[in-house]
């Protein structure tokens, strides 16, 4: 099973600082096969990326996605007040799996 | 606009099944796609479940692999888990969703999740 790592656990930051995200896989990932979502609370995941690097329909350009092999990244350019969350990345190799989820919270 | 649905007991005592059904909306399962299930214990992270497509080909996680089975009824445009033998560790709010148009992947539609409790 590949494990995912994510990094920081926690990441505080102000709104309109560029927020980085860390995805780091046990074992190599098809970057066709990984994908971030953000969460909030109460609500159900929503995709942001997926192919490591394409944005989900309606998804701003602020959001990006990078990475290839065992190492991913999600970049907010610039945060806005509803980008505060839970963001996770997912694999898809033979099975699934999740990282822990970085929170993104208010400095 | 594709929209799903869970729906099912709240509550469900140990070593019972718990039984879960998927409704989907404004699309068809029949054309395509897999469908997934995917559960959040309170205050913590997601975990795959497993995902069907509408042949009824199934990927399961391997660690719940012999308690779980997801099946799909095509004529009713829905799909279903079952999880057998379950204890408090299986109290979460379960979501499906759907996801991989070929292959099993990415999650792009979820429903609103429906919250499990496992007790006696």
């Amino acid at each position: 099973e590949i494990v995912l790592t994510q990094s920081p656990g926690t990441l505080s930051l102000s709104p309109g600082e560029r927020a980085t995200l860390s995805c780091r896989a046990s074992q190599s990932v098809s970057s066709s096969y990984l994908a971030w979502y953000q969460q909030k609370p109460g609500q159900a995941p929503r995709l942001l990326i997926y192919g490591a690097s394409s944005r989900a329909t309606g998804i701003p350009d602020r959001f990006s996605g990078s990475g290839s092999g065992t190492d991913f990244t999600l970049t907010i350019s610039r945060l806005e007040p509803e980008d505060f969350a839970v963001y996770y990345c997912q694999q898809f190799g033979s099975s699934s799996t999740f990282g822990p989820g970085t929170k993104v919270d208010i400095k | 606009q594709v929209q799903l649905q869970e729906s099912g007991p709240g509550l469900v005592k140990p070593s019972e099944t718990l039984s879960l059904t998927c409704a989907v909306s404004g699309y068809s399962i029949s054309n395509g796609y897999y469908w997934g299930w995917i559960r959040q214990p309170p205050g913590k992270g997601l975990e795959w479940i497993g995902s069907i497509y509408h042949s009824g080909s199934t990927y399961y996680n391997p660690s719940l692999k012999s308690r779980v089975t997801i099946s799909v009824d095509t004529s009713k445009n829905q799909f279903s888990l079952k999880l057998s033998s379950v204890t408090a560790a299986d109290t979460a709010v379960y979501y499906c969703a759907r996801g991989g148009w070929l292959v099993p992947n990415y999650f792009d539609y979820w429903g609103q999740g429906t919250l499990v409790t496992v007790s006696s």
